[in-house]
């Protein structure tokens, strides 16, 4: 599987900080990065996707940015509460391949 | 709308026993289905890729004989692990897809424990 390589594997940051979670990739063929949401015992829930048209998305309090030059992708999390401790994973693929995931990176918003 | 279902949740089962898992697309057709597979604390990783009515493909590593994937349905997806052991207990989760988008809609997950 082509990887997709995600940094810090953990991060604590108090609540209202801007944690940052970032991503890179190897195949320049991949055309949508989404973000996923996962809690303990639950599946994963898309949060944020960007195709690579575009170097910006937000929605909400969450915002990705997209440097296609330099194959990499993170996700930042404005104003960041506890409700959002959780592990984030990126993804990648192409039309009509499966996602490959990032290692995740388990966050903890302390209050 | 995009709405993924698994079932069931958790399954406690004895070693040598086989289990069933079914994923089901509830509000659209999936032409494709995937099964990944996640231990604790670590990514998902895929298992296998289904389409409907032909036969899944699995990735380096996944035994097809121990774990066999029927995908009869547009709407249904089965998983069954063969003669069940304690190193297959994990977190199943399906993931569907309408044609040959780039988004899946993942499932719920399925908690097997083999004892």
């Amino acid at each position: 599987q082509q990887q997709v390589k995600q940094s810090p594997q953990s991060l604590i940051v108090q609540k209202g900080g801007i944690p940052i979670i970032n991503c890179a990739y190897e195949n320049t063929a991949f055309d949508y990065f989404p973000w996923y949401q996962q809690f303990p015992g639950k599946g994963p829930a898309l949060l944020i996707a960007i195709r690579p048209d575009v170097s910006e998305k937000k929605e909400g309090r969450f915002t990705i940015s997209f440097n296609k030059s330099a194959k990499q992708f993170s996700l930042h999390i404005m104003d960041s509460q506890p409700g959002d401790s959780a592990t984030y994973f990126c993804a990648a693929n192409q039309a009509g391949t499966a996602l490959i995931f990032g290692k995740g990176t388990t966050l903890s918003v302390s209050s | 709308g995009a709405v993924v279902s698994q079932h069931p949740s958790r399954v406690i089962c004895k070693s040598g026993t086989s289990v069933k898992i079914e994923c089901r697309s509830l509000d659209f057709q999936a032409t494709t289905m995937f099964w990944y597979r996640q231990f604790p604390k670590q990514s998902l990783m895929l298992m296998a890729t289904s389409n409907e009515g032909s036969k899944a493909t699995y990735e380096q590593g996944v035994e097809k004989d121990k774990f066999l994937i029927n995908h009869a349905s547009l709407t249904l997806s089965t998983l069954t692990v063969t003669s069940a052991h304690p190193e297959d207990s994990s977190f199943y989760i399906c993931s569907a897809r309408k044609d040959r988008a780039n988004e899946q809609y993942f499932g719920p997950g399925t908690r097997l424990t083999v004892t």
